[in-house]
């Protein structure tokens, strides 16, 4: 079973706080992992990926990812309202099969 | 500029209707998906296609089918629709593994 789990939220932090989203997989042969954020009313945009044990950071992001615990985060610092949005964790499985968590809404109240 | 279209953003039809959505990317990406979004369950996988003629079930094939007679056209098709087939339909393409989403369409059923 090809599963994504994340915490459902919502999550909510002041502005400038770090906000901390989480997900697990199940499939061990997983490669490749991705973080999503869909506003509102709008299509998922990629906004991190992450492929090696370890942290990667983009600006105010940062990915983590544990394949020995099978456990892919991000660390979203000096959080902003416009961080408002849907979080979506995405494994790519073998095959380019690519399937998603349900989501963790943050809000960043001001 | 990536750009994956969707051919309706919403559309009304009635209970055992022939249903056809229409995605088409223009960046000559191998694989093609095609997903519904509900409220707290998340992306969930319908369909892919990693060639022409080619397609692979997702999680939930159960009502639909697919056709890709062209690299750049990945179509769904709901043979006779359910009001449980009411739902937000994503079609994302992909080269390696970034997806690129198209606008969505909100589908109703009568």
């Amino acid at each position: 079973q090809k599963e994504v789990e994340q915490n459902s939220g919502p999550l909510s932090v002041p502005e400038g706080a770090i906000a901390s989203l989480n997900c697990t997989y199940s499939d061990r042969g997983s490669q490749s992992f991705f973080w999503y954020r869909q506003y509102s009313g709008k299509s998922p945009e990629l906004i991190m990926s992450i492929y090696s044990n370890g942290d990667k950071e983009d600006g105010r992001f940062t990915a983590q990812l544990n394949k020995a615990s099978q456990y892919v985060s991000l660390l979203i610092r000096d959080s902003q309202p416009s961080d408002s949005a849907t979080y979506l964790c995405a494994v790519m499985y073998r095959n380019n099969d690519m399937r998603f968590g349900a989501g963790t809404r943050l809000t960043v109240k001001p | 500029d990536v750009k994956v279209t969707q051919s309706s953003r919403y559309l009304v039809k009635r209970t055992g209707e022939k249903v056809f959505l229409e995605c088409v990317q223009d960046m000559d990406h191998e694989n093609m998906f095609w997903y519904r979004q509900d409220p707290g369950l998340g992306l969930r996988l319908i369909y892919f296609s990693y060639d022409v003629k080619m397609k692979e079930k997702g999680d939930i094939p159960e009502g639909y089918s697919v056709s890709r007679e062209k690299k750049e056209r990945f179509s769904l098709i709901l043979e006779s629709a359910s009001t449980n087939q009411t739902s937000m339909y994503l079609c994302a393409s992909t080269l390696t593994d970034t997806q690129y989403f198209g606008p969505g369409t909100r589908l109703t059923v009568l």
